[in-house]
Parts: C-alpha cells; structure tokens; sequence
C-alpha cells in the first residue's frame, strides 16, 4: 500500500524558513515524480512544483507563487521528499500536500497533508 | 498557464439523481491530460478519472468522465451519500504548468 506521510508543518513568522518532509513507503520512491501541492484555507488546490526522477534528470520546476523562494528535493536513499521554504509569506498559509504522479502523469497518491500556518 | 472554470460552483442534488460537473479550459488540453479529483472535509483528495475517461483503480463505475479539447464533463450516475463532497478538475497537459479548477462543491438537496 503506498502511503505518503509528511511532517514538518507549524506557526512561523513572516520571512522565516521552515523545510516540510515526506516519508514515502509501498512503491519504488526513486521512479516516481513527486509533487507538491498547497490549499489554503477554504480554497482550492495549487499546484507547487515537482521533482523528476533521478533518470529523468532529477530537475525540478516550480508554480511562479513561488519560485525562487521555495525549493523541492529529494532523498532517495531515504525515501524522502522534502519542501524547503524561505521568506515565507502570509499568504503562503496552508495544508501542503505531497503527492506520486503516476505513469498517466495524474496524482494517483496522496498524503494526509501538514499545516503550515504563516503569523506574526 | 492553462485556466480551467468549474461550474457549477455549488450543486445541490438529491441521493439517487445525476450529477453533471463541468470544466472549461482556457485553451486545449493537450493528449487529453484531464484528470478529476473529489475531496471531502479534513481528508486530502482522491483521484478519481484520469485522461479523460478512465477511472482511477478502485473508482465506482458510477463515475465516469468525457470530453475532449477545452470541454470536459464528470457524471455521477446515481448518487450515494458518500459522494457529497467537492470535487476539482486538472489539467496535467502543459507540464510543468500543471492547473486544477477552482472546484464544485457537491451538496444534498
């Protein structure tokens, strides 16, 4: 069974950095694309930015919101993907889910999510 | 970046009646890359139906999607309670811009 679980979340204060983990088990993390996507409060979904697989360049690309600010990186020897995300920003307030695209290329796997709460 | 509009924003229907979802897309969506996604309170989302048509690996046959270049359509046959829930379309085409709708909220009448 594929579970996704990410870890990491809490209260931080505008321009502060906080890095999001998640623990991946129940497929061969290391051919997936893995993905992050954001809902703040009340809204919809917004896709973030994925990772390719290390055969596939292991590159990365990112939603304009925030590029240049947050970065996507993985551990493949630990089964982990990770969000590092700096000059945070009220409005990046949040449950932030990671997410296994599959073959199709849709998100076929979700974790539980992790609050991210952005106050001062 | 490809923009795609749900409507209707909310639908209220009755358990056992049909339910028809739009999705709109700003331009076409390439190799007919249109995945749905229902979300139900405190839980994260479940794929549902990806390219297009094709139901998602433990998905009732009571769903199924159609479409094809900006038009999309999700359709709940006959509804059970348990699919009240809001429900977003994406559009996983023009990667790296990937894009969801903005969602339809699914409710009892």
């Amino acid at each position: 069974e594929v579970q996704l679980v990410e870890s990491g979340g809490g209260l931080v204060k505008p321009g502060g950095s906080l890095r999001l983990s998640c623990a991946a088990s129940g497929f061969t993390f290391s051919n997936a694309w893995m993905i992050w996507v954001r809902q703040a409060p009340g809204k919809g979904l917004e896709w973030l930015g994925h990772i390719k697989r290390v055969t596939d360049g292991g590159t990365t690309d990112y939603a304009a919101p925030v590029k240049g600010r947050f970065t996507i990186s993985r551990d493949d020897s630990r089964n982990t993907l990770y969000l590092q995300m700096n000059s945070l920003k009220i409005e990046d307030t949040a449950v932030y889910y990671c997410t296994k695209q599959s073959l199709s290329g849709s998100f076929d796997s979700w974790g539980q999510g992790t609050l991210v709460t952005v106050s001062s | 970046e490809i923009v795609l509009t749900q409507s209707p924003g909310t639908l209220s229907l009755s358990p056992g009646e049909r339910a028809t979802l739009s999705c709109r897309a700003s331009q076409s969506v390439s190799s007919d890359y249109l995945a749905w996604y229902q979300q139900k309170p405190g839980q994260a989302p479940r794929l549902l139906i990806y390219g297009v048509s094709s139901r998602a690996i433990g998905i009732p046959d009571r769903f199924s999607g159609s479409g094809s270049g900006t038009e999309f359509t999700l359709t709940i046959s006959r509804l059970e309670p348990e699919d009240f829930a809001v429900y977003y379309c994406q559009q996983y085409g023009s990667s790296p811009l990937i894009t969801f709708g903005q969602g339809t909220r699914l409710e009892i009448k």
